[in-house]
């Protein structure tokens, strides 16, 4: 149990597109959901933090104009990079908080890829 | 403010040594803390967790952690690692009711397993 994915495990896209990565809780429903980067050999920098319904609450220093989340349902949630620039290039992590627990346990997606040419 | 802090950047050990990997935390009331791992390329897997009772916890994979209020010490422990231990271990504290609220990572600790 506790799974959740992400999609798409890789993209690779040029400068000033948009791109756009999911997070699905698969077998649970998630009240909250976190949205992490990690840049190579470091540890993970909380992005934002998105409860279902509501708007994504930023972390300092993350430009929410340019990483767009929604968090439509208990089990999606989306971050979309737009206007892409190489230094967006880095590995997007996940996680999700079950709604039923009332403690912080969070489930991590394998993480997305991106590269920005 | 929380933190926690991985004191060993890297460590190395050879398959079937012992292993004990730091993790020392800074928090105003009771933690909520977590050992992950991280293989290349992926997600984090969770490895255990703890807030209450016993102060040793059982995890997957063969690994235990100790919590020690008096020293705010979580540290991770394998009797004997496996060359499939190499990783990255990230300790993390975070509040232990509320839900949904966020962690604070260490900057994690590379494991090396040498054969």
């Amino acid at each position: 149990g506790a799974v959740v994915s992400q999609h798409p495990s890789r993209v690779i896209c040029k400068s000033g597109t948009s791109v756009k990565i999911e997070c699905r809780s698969l077998d649970f429903q998630a009240t909250t959901m976190f949205w992490y980067r990690q840049f190579p050999k470091q540890s993970l920098m909380l992005m934002a933090t998105s409860n279902e319904g509501s708007k994504a609450t930023y972390e300092q220093g993350v430009e929410k104009d340019k990483f767009l989340i929604n968090h439509a349902s208990l089990t999606l949630s989306t971050l979309t990079v737009t206007s892409a620039h190489p230094e967006d290039s880095s590995f997007y992590i996940c996680s999700a908080s079950p709604v039923t627990t009332n403690t912080n346990e969070q489930f991590f997606g394998p993480g997305t890829r991106l590269t920005v040419l | 403010a929380q933190s926690v802090t991985q004191p060993d950047i890297h460590i190395t050990v050879s398959e079937g040594a012992s292993l004990e990997l730091r993790c020392n935390y800074s928090y105003g009331a009771t933690p909520y803390l977590f050992w992950y791992v991280q293989s290349p390329g992926q997600g984090l897997q969770l490895l255990l967790k703890y807030f209450s009772g016993d102060t040793l916890v059982q995890g997957i994979k063969g690994f235990e952690a100790e919590f020690k209020r008096s020293q705010s010490s979580f540290n991770l422990r394998k009797p004997s690692v496996h060359w499939s231990d190499a990783a990255e271990y990230f300790c993390a504290v975070g509040p232990v009711t509320g839900g949904g609220n966020k962690l604070t990572f260490g900057t994690g600790t590379q494991l090396k397993v040498e054969l």
